[in-house]
């Protein structure tokens, strides 16, 4: 699966949207870009996931560049309860491939 | 509905003394499993995930070892614990995707943090 780089941390004010970016240069065609945030001391919850266009659910919207090298999360009015650490992930859909965790972005909404 | 129960929520055991986790799922047929290690200021590790009952497969090795005996249940063993396996243990599971493929979003417990001591 591809690597992917997320900025460490980021701020967001409540009530406002926060965008997280992430890189994925090296995505090949088959895989996908989920995205899944860890709330401190529970366990991961998926959010959203990908292919090439733009998705969106209850939770957020992902919007992924047309040469899908990058994308970014958005959570369209923060609140309190996402501050999370939230991680990128590129995989393949099809065959055998696992859930890579790398270090996410520690978001902090603050009031 | 599918839930996926993980407990203990919370567990201190000496260094040298034996740990089992469990995990079950229901609502479901046929889960893909995995077991997860985040330790402190870490991102999450893959440990093991099985694809059916018996199958296991291990992605680091360790001082783990992991057993599926029956189609939901998902159990984390150690015969001998050590310091370093201190961390908080997240079971979790995903549907089966076409040929079997571990492929699909997973679905996480609410985790165990185990501190060795």
């Amino acid at each position: 699966d591809a690597k992917t780089t997320q900025p460490t941390s980021m701020d967001c004010a409540e009530g406002r949207a926060a965008n997280l970016p992430c890189n994925h240069s090296t995505i090949s065609g088959n895989e996908y870009v989920y995205w899944y945030r860890q709330i401190h001391s529970q366990g991961p919850q998926y959010i959203i996931h990908g292919l090439k266009n733009n998705e969106t659910n209850e939770m957020a919207s992902l919007i992924i560049t047309e040469d899908r090298k990058s994308s970014t999360l958005i959570l369209p009015h923060a609140t309190l309860r996402d501050t999370a650490v939230y991680y990128c992930i590129v995989r393949v859909v099809w065959g055998y491939s696992t859930l890579t965790f790398g270090k996410g972005t520690m978001l902090l909404v603050s009031p | 509905s599918q839930t996926i129960h993980q407990w203990p929520a919370t567990l201190v055991q000496p260094v040298g003394s034996p740990l089992s986790l469990e995990c079950t799922v229901e609502g479901t047929s046929n889960p893909n499993l995995y077991w997860y290690r985040q330790a402190a200021g870490r991102g999450l590790q893959l440990l093991f995930y099985s694809v059916g009952i018996g199958q296991i497969s291990s992605e680091v090795p360790q001082n783990l070892s992991a057993s599926r005996p029956q189609d939901r249940q998902f159990i984390l063993s150690s015969k001998k614990l050590l310091l370093s396996d201190s961390g908080f243990y997240l079971c979790a599971w995903s549907f089966s995707g076409p040929n079997g493929g571990l492929n699909t979003e997973a679905f996480f417990g609410q985790g165990t943090r185990l501190t060795v001591v």
